[in-house]
């Protein structure tokens, strides 16, 4: 099975720095995914790692260790709107078929 | 946006009736996967098109079943539904089943009564 494990809430301060953790176990592996929610609205994309390493987009960035199992999120000079969930996601085989299964989700909210 | 719609974007049906949810796929891409999205919680993988085949599905029943039409478009359709099918229904469409991005649609809030 497929199984993601990250924080269900973080607090930050506007102007700051978060990180948001996300581990996962799975059989096999075929990347990671990072998506932004709002409240009531549909998933964006954020991220993709195949890879190990750090991958930088804007304010975003994105690490993976495959060896580990961890992935991490950072946010930087958070604004008022990346108040939001962040979910995290594997793309894993399964049953012959490549799954992307999402964990829980991260309720970030970043106050003033 | 991401060209990716869904229909309808809200909707109230009864215990035991059945719902049809629908998804175009973003131009070009011929993968689609529907995701049940209950409040608080991660999208659930429901399954996945791919060509116009079913090539893999999550832990859900078989009235939850799928249709992808050559335009690569796609149906949900649920039979019998139950209180706790109560969600957020969404679709992602991509090209490819290794693609580096799902596109979602705005999803199709199902209440059930």
């Amino acid at each position: 099975g497929q199984n993601i494990d990250q924080p269900t809430e973080m607090t930050a301060t506007e102007g700051a720095i978060v990180q948001i953790n996300c581990t996962y176990q799975t059989s096999g592996f075929n990347g990671l995914f990072w998506y932004q929610q709002h409240a009531g609205e549909a998933p964006t994309f954020l991220s993709y790692n195949v890879l190990d390493g750090l991958e930088e987009k804007g304010r975003f960035s994105s690490f993976l260790s495959r060896s580990k199992g961890y992935s991490y999120l950072l946010l930087k000079e958070l604004q008022m709107k990346d108040s939001a969930s962040y979910l995290c996601a594997v793309r894993a085989p399964s049953g012959g078929y490549q799954k992307v299964t999402f964990g829980i989700g991260t309720k970030l909210q970043v106050i003033p | 946006e991401t060209g990716v719609t869904q229909s309808p974007t809200h909707l109230i049906k009864t215990r035991g009736q059945q719902v049809t949810l629908r998804c175009s796929s973003q131009s070009g891409h011929n993968t689609v996967s529907w995701y049940q999205q209950a409040l608080g919680q991660g999208p659930q993988f429901i399954f996945q098109y791919y060509r116009e085949e079913e090539n893999g599905r999550g832990n859900f029943p078989p009235r939850f079943s799928g249709l992808q039409f050559p335009n690569y478009s796609s149906e949900l359709n649920v039979n019998a539904l139950e209180l706790d099918d109560s969600a957020l229904y969404l679709c992602a469409s991509s090209f490819g089943t290794m693609a580096g991005e799902l596109f979602f649609g705005e999803g199709s809030r199902l209440t059930v009564l």
